[in-house]
């Protein structure tokens, strides 16, 4: 199966800072096969990214996703109090599909 | 907009059998694959499965022998069955929609996207 290692496993910033999160994949991932996620703390995790660039319904435009092969990023631009949560990365290009292990992002 | 809801037994005691359903409500249930996600401390999120209406399954190798999913068209309805539990499969487990399940007439054979409707999460506890 396909291992993704997010780092840093904690990111403390400010608000109005630039966030960059780091996924890499064990293999190589069609950039069409990659999302990121947002889960705060009791909630559901929330689709942010899928195909590595695209914007799920109602997320903010500070939120970009890039990258190829197998190392990817997710880029919030100017960070928001609500964007202190934990974020993860998720192949389905192959199954079984597979989930990083998140990225803390604190104040 | 899709709605997932979900409930199940949450305390089982070990080599019992877990038993989840979600119902989905307020989009289109056949037209995609449904999963079931679970979370830990210890492991993350983890991948259990998908089943389309149309009944392809694929299930998490080293979790398939335990496996069984079914779904009830009528109802809208995706069922979890896994046997023999432990104190390894505690956790908050997800139903969540996938891919599309065909290409006009062509049946696809797995979701391949992103999850991007979630239900509200089971707490599955397991203690003697």
């Amino acid at each position: 199966e396909i291992l993704l290692t997010q780092s840093p496993g904690t990111l403390s910033l400010s608000p109005g800072d630039r966030a960059a999160l780091s996924c890499r994949a064990s293999q190589s991932v069609s950039a069409k096969y990659l999302a990121w996620y947002q889960q705060k703390s009791g909630q559901v995790p929330r689709l942010l990214i899928y195909g590595t660039t695209t914007r799920a319904s109602g997320i903010p435009d500070r939120f970009s996703g890039s990258g190829s092969g197998t190392d990817f990023t997710l880029t919030i631009s100017r960070l928001e109090p609500e964007d202190f949560a934990v974020y993860f990365c998720q192949q389905y290009v192959n199954l079984p599909y597979t989930f990083g292990q998140g990225t803390k992002l604190e104040i | 907009q899709v709605q997932l809801q979900q409930w199940g037994a949450g305390l089982l005691r070990p080599s019992d059998t877990l038993s989840l359903t979600c119902v989905v409500s307020g989009g289109s249930f056949d037209d995609y694959f449904w999963s079931w996600i679970r979370q830990s401390p210890e492991k993350g999120l983890e991948w259990i499965g998908e089943i389309s209406p149309r009944g392809v399954t694929n299930y998490r190798p080293s979790l398939s022998s335990r496996l069984t999913m079914t779904v009830d068209r009528s109802q809208n309805r995706i069922f979890l069955r896994m046997t023999s539990m432990t104190a390894d499969d505690i956790g908050l487990y997800y139903c969540a929609r996938g891919g599309f399940s065909a290409v006009g007439k062509h049946v696809l054979q797995s979701g391949r996207d992103s999850f991007d409707s979630w239900g509200q999460g089971s707490l599955v506890t397991v203690s003697s």
